[in-house]
């Protein structure tokens, strides 16, 4: 149980175009799912927080115009990147929240490679 | 804010040693504490977790103690398999449920 899925896996794309990078859960519904981006051999870096049904809540220095997020149903969440460049090259990663016993947790999503050429 | 601190790696061992990864918070009031394992190509998989003083978290052979008096989380296992390689992360969360990871320790574990 607690899966979560993103697609695609891997994405190579244009300079300027954009790339949008879905995120599900598969087996439960989650109200709030989480954007990460990690860079080569460094941690996890927050981008931003999605709750189903609302504007996204965005990490200081992170553009939500160039990053958005959508949250339409309580299994999915898409992130775009609009008009990519180089440096928008990365891992990105999402999360699904769920209550487990007490607890919130979150599942990973396997992640999406994007190369910006 | 919040932060979490563990050691740089890489960390190299041969199979059957002992390991120790160490990590140590910032945090206000009382965060729940995780360690995340990520092997080559996947996702974060949660390894073990504890949310409050002196719980110790454990699975698959390793364990970490919550340390509210060192504002420690410290990881280890006793004896490392070559299966066990892979990048580990320690992560704190707070009430809002954030959570906010270290840098990351490759391990890599030989025959």
């Amino acid at each position: 149980g607690a899966v979560v899925s993103q697609h695609p896996s891997r994405v190579i794309c244009k300079s300027g175009t954009s790339v949008k990078i879905e995120c599900r859960s598969l087996d439960f519904q989650a109200t709030t799912m989480f954007w990460y981006r990690q860079f080569p051999k460094q941690s996890l870096m927050l981008m931003a927080t999605s709750n189903e049904g609302s504007k996204a809540t965005y990490e200081q220095g992170v553009e939500k115009d160039k990053f958005l997020i959508n949250h339409a149903s309580l299994t999915l969440s898409t992130l775009t990147v609009t008009s990519a460049h180089p440096e928008d090259s990365s891992f990105y990663i999402c999360s699904a929240s769920a209550v487990v016993g007490s607890y919130n947790e979150q599942f990973f999503g396997p992640g999406t490679r994007l190369t910006v050429l | 804010g919040n932060s979490v601190t563990q050691m740089e790696g890489p960390v190299t061992l041969s199979e059957e040693a002992f390991l120790t990864i160490n990590c140590t918070y910032t945090a206000t009031g009382y965060p729940s504490l995780f360690w995340y394992v990520q092997y080559p190509g996947e996702g974060l998989q949660l390894l073990l977790k504890a949310t409050k003083a002196d719980d110790k978290g454990s699975n698959k052979g390793f364990e970490a103690t919550y340390r509210k008096e060192t504002t420690s989380f410290h990881l280890e296992k006793g004896s490392v398999q070559v299966s066990d390689s892979a990048v580990y992360f320690c992560a704190l969360s707070d009430s809002n449920y954030k959570l906010t990871f270290g840098k990351g320790t490759l391990l890599t574990v030989n025959p």
